[in-house]
């Protein structure tokens, strides 16, 4: 199956700054979405990114299908920031769900 | 409100005392799924349904069981729930028949069986 890794692993900042996080995926894809997981556990979905750019707020993400790679950008961070960031991709157009990376766990310090 | 709600938010049960999740979503979508996450093994996809009265397995269906009887609805059922269940679950749902469109995900239960 596809593979989907994240980096880095874990993040910590002060509150303000930027950060990049990144995924690679080692296939095509047909779906390629970005979360952030609460302290509370809770999913929240941040951008639904197949290719191209996008940008809510202080938050945008860039995917390059062609190179398999995906980016999400945080600027002028703040605590409640914190948390886990999850890129997640479904491949070949299957109803089989999504896979997710093992996150990139951000703590964002005041 | 646009919205996955899944119920109950947290439970404590104990071995082999059946009990259900229910899932509901206000979106009229026909793709549903059931994911559960652990500690380094990361989310992973139980079962899913692609439209009423139709359901697959996903990677770790082993010890439950769903149904799809209604297009909003989609309990996930532990018939004789064990302590490798305990988890966070995780229901989805999307306008396709399949996962390439976005999808959406309910807040959560967790789940621990003694």
């Amino acid at each position: 199956g596809i593979q989907v890794e994240q980096s880095p692993p874990d993040l910590i900042l002060q509150e303000g700054a930027n950060s990049t996080l990144r995924c690679n995926f080692s296939d095509s894809v047909n779906n390629l979405q970005w979360f952030h997981q609460n302290p509370w556990g809770q999913l929240i979905n941040l951008f639904y990114i197949p290719s191209g750019t996008k940008q809510n707020g202080r938050l945008s993400a860039t995917t390059v299908a062609t190179e398999r790679y995906s980016l999400l950008y945080i600027s002028s961070s703040q605590t409640t920031d914190s948390g886990v960031y999850f890129c997640a991709v479904n491949s070949g157009g299957g109803a089989d769900g999504l896979t997710f990376g093992k996150g990139t766990h951000l703590i964002i310090q005041p | 409100e646009a919205q996955v709600t899944q119920n109950p938010r947290y439970l404590i049960t104990v071995t082999g005392k059946k009990l259900t999740v229910t899932c509901s979503q206000n979106m009229n979508h026909e793709y549903m799924s059931w994911y559960r996450q652990d500690p380094g093994l990361g989310l992973r996809q139980i079962y899913y349904s692609m439209n009423v009265e139709v359901t697959d397995k996903g990677d770790v269906p082993e010890g439950y069981k769903v149904s799809r009887k209604e297009k909003r609805n989609f309990p996930l059922i532990l018939e004789s729930p064990s302590p490798n269940q305990t988890s966070l679950y995780f229901c989805a749902s999307s306008r396709s028949r399949d996962a390439t469109y976005e999808q959406y995900f309910g807040p959560g239960t967790r789940l621990t069986v003694t």
